[in-house]
């Protein structure tokens, strides 16, 4: 089945780091993706790595990829107010369509 | 600028009462989606338009259906709204490429159905 297991929940400082996990189940994902969605609003893409990496970095984001675990994990550095939001990871493979994970909610405490 | 636009933003319908939605973009994207998204879970895919080809979901009700007149708009019909439909319902698109599976999603359009 095609299933995108995320805890639902992380609380941090602001200032701190913020790590947000991801577990997936298709191994011929081609694209890993992360979104952020603010309350009532649409999602927006904040960054994604190819399957074939293990890293990448986008300015205070951090994406890890452990495809032998079919782990997926954003790291957010000096985490922001600003940066509350639902955060969804999401695989794709070939067919234009996504599967989104069960969304993390980031609280972020001043 | 918006590039994908979704109108209106609050949709109030009453139960069993024929409700569209509609979702426009300026990105010339060949492939626009309809996704529902239910209070605290991850959106679900309903459908989706590959230029003209219309692609179902297996488990999307009959309730709903789809129209694309032209590449930059697509719609969302509610034939008969039950308490059930009363959720987020997000357009996406997304272009040719390598990352086929970038979406740009529009605000939302929150849907109540009393």
């Amino acid at each position: 089945g095609e299933d995108v297991e995320q805890s639902l929940f992380l609380s941090v400082r602001e200032g701190d780091s913020s790590v947000i996990n991801c577990t997936y189940t298709d191994s011929s994902s081609t694209y890993l993706y992360w979104y952020k969605q603010e309350p009532g609003a649409g999602l927006q893409l904040l960054t994604y790595i190819f399957s074939n990496m293990d890293m990448k970095q986008d300015q205070r984001l951090t994406v890890l990829l452990n495809k032998k675990d079919k782990h997926l994990s954003l790291r957010i550095a000096d985490t922001q107010t600003g940066d509350s939001a639902i955060y969804f990871c999401a695989e794709g493979g070939a067919t234009n369509k996504l599967i989104f994970g069960t969304g993390t909610l980031l609280a972020v405490q001043p | 600028d918006a590039m994908v636009i979704q109108n209106p933003r609050y949709q109030v319908t009453q139960f069993g009462k024929p409700v569209t939605l509609s979702c426009s973009q300026t990105l010339n994207h060949n492939v626009m989606y309809w996704y529902q998204q239910k209070s605290s879970q991850a959106p679900k895919l309903l459908f989706h338009y590959y230029d003209k080809d219309f692609n179902n979901e297996a488990d999307t009700p009959d309730n709903f259906q789809s129209r694309r007149p032209n590449t930059s708009f697509c719609f969302l019909d509610i034939r008969s709204p039950g308490l059930g439909d009363a959720a987020m319902y997000l357009c996406a698109t997304s272009g040719q490429g390598p990352l086929n599976e970038k979406l740009f999603f529009g605000s939302g359009t929150q849907l109540s159905v009393l």
